[in-house]
């Protein structure tokens, strides 16, 4: 079991707006660790999409976009595209010196 | 372009070693810029971190896998490495290695293609 929890499944209709949440603990994100984002598409290796909580490398739209508050974080998808549908990973530094993955989540455009 | 590209068996056995090597190009793994690290993923499951080390040899581990775990760099051949010891089913994963965007163990900005590696008799 991750010690990031994420919902297994989220899912929405084309243009609409979806998030993804990420609940960690005070030794990981309510430690004031940065909380980033991955999307996986089938059979790929995992794409960064948000650094830094809130921060987008060159190439990925600003229809992504990414926060953080206390214990959790939140990935924000809007104007969805069926190219969007894919699994999703929020990851964090935790004080025990470890790298943590949240259980991902996939998100299903309808 | 940075690329990195995973290399070993894809079968082992229980109870053996599982061996893994990532090959660097486009960049120097000597950089004391970054981290590079090994995660994987089972099969229909989600990514778990394995451990990353720093290019002076510097090592972070799983707190769950850290007795089983070696991870090592060879900076002349521009590689690091991955040993697993006394696998069993449970560790049949893709493996991927991969690149922390900083000096810390912060955000994976490149990843290989991963490699499937299978635990069976």
């Amino acid at each position: 079991q991750s010690v990031l929890t994420q919902p297994p499944s989220v899912s929405g209709a084309p243009g609409q707006r979806v998030t993804i949440s990420c609940t960690g603990s005070s030794s990981n994100i309510g430690a004031g660790y940065d909380v980033h984002w991955y999307q996986q598409l089938p059979g790929t290796a995992p794409k960064l999409l948000i650094y830094g909580s809130s921060n987008r490398p060159s190439g990925v739209p600003d229809r992504f976009s990414g926060s953080k508050s206390g214990t959790s974080a939140s990935l924000a998808i809007t104007g969805l595209q069926a190219e969007d549908e894919a699994y999703y990973y929020c990851q964090a530094y935790d004080s025990s010196l470890s790298v943590l993955f949240g259980g991902g989540t996939k998100l299903t455009v309808l | 372009q940075l690329q990195l590209q995973e290399s070993g068996p894809g079968l082992v056995k229980p109870s053996e070693t599982l061996s893994l090597t990532c090959t660097v190009s486009g960049g120097s793994i000597s950089s004391s810029s970054y981290y590079w690290g090994w995660i994987r993923q089972p099969p229909g499951k989600g990514l778990e971190w394995i451990g990353s080390i720093y290019y002076s040899g510097s090592t972070y581990y799983n707190p769950s896998l850290k007795s089983r775990v070696t991870i090592s760099v060879d900076t002349s051949k521009n590689q690091f490495s991955l040993k697993l010891s006394s696998v069993t089913a449970a560790d049949t994963a893709v493996h991927y290695c991969a690149r922390h965007r900083t000096s810390r163990l912060t955000a994976i900005d490149y990843w290989g293609q991963g490699t499937l590696v299978t635990v069976s008799s």
